[in-house]
């Protein structure tokens, strides 16, 4: 069965400090991936995604991620965290069938 | 473009009322998806359409859950009647296919008491 799981449900990081999301996939062939955030009330914006080539993607909001078949891993990073990164994030597959698969999201808190 | 529009933004209702949820796609764009997110399960996909035809309804809870798609600019999701536990974020989401990228409205958020 085609399913993106996110370890982490909550992270906190200190502000200024590095930030690694884990993502990890399991479809029969290496399906589209996408990260999305969602802050406290809002809807889903799309931060990046990978389609194929080359296998580190920038997005939105100075974020990256990384992609690993080896690892059947896509995890976002972002070297220097600020405080308005605070949000739920979401990991996301597009395999066969169409259908969009999400993650159950990572919690990230922000300390000052 | 004005993106995706769901409303109502905010319901509230009483169990055992018909509650309707209303979407329109991105102009265009061919893929449009019901998602329902909630503490406990998180994201949820319920249904997609493709050109107005739903594909796949299988994570449609119950068949209190309907949806429709009778144009290619308008779609609803209804419950009917509605319980406490149907009380979740609504998100409609559309798409092109050869594009891949998936764009969500801001959520209708449903509190049935």
């Amino acid at each position: 069965a085609q399913s993106v799981t996110q370890p982490d449900i909550h992270i906190t990081v200190s502000e200024g400090a590095s930030l690694e999301l884990r993502c990890n996939y399991s479809y029969g062939a290496t399906p589209y991936l996408f990260w999305y955030v969602q802050s406290p009330g809002q809807g889903l914006q799309l931060l990046l995604k990978y389609f194929s080539g080359d296998t580190l993607v920038q997005g939105i909001k100075g974020f990256e991620a990384e992609f690993k078949r080896s690892q059947s891993s896509f995890n976002l990073r972002k070297p220097s965290v600020h405080w308005s990164d605070a949000a739920e994030y979401f990991c996301a597959g597009l395999g066969g069938g169409n259908k969009l698969t999400f993650g159950t999201g990572t919690q990230l808190k922000v300390e000052l | 473009d004005a993106g995706v529009i769901q409303s109502p933004r905010h319901e509230v209702t009483e169990m055992g009322q018909e509650v309707t949820l209303r979407c329109k796609p991105i102009s265009g764009h061919d893929y449009l998806f019901w998602y329902r997110q909630t503490m406990m399960r998180g994201l949820e996909l319920l249904i997609y359409f493709n050109n107005n035809v739903p594909i796949d309804d299988s994570g449609m809870p119950e068949d209190r859950f309907s949806a429709k798609m009778p144009n290619a600019s308008f779609s609803t999701l209804k419950i009917q009647p509605s319980e406490p536990r149907d009380s979740a974020v609504y998100f409609c989401a559309s798409r092109i296919r050869d594009r891949g990228k998936a764009f969500f409205g801001q959520g209708t958020r449903l509190t049935v008491v």
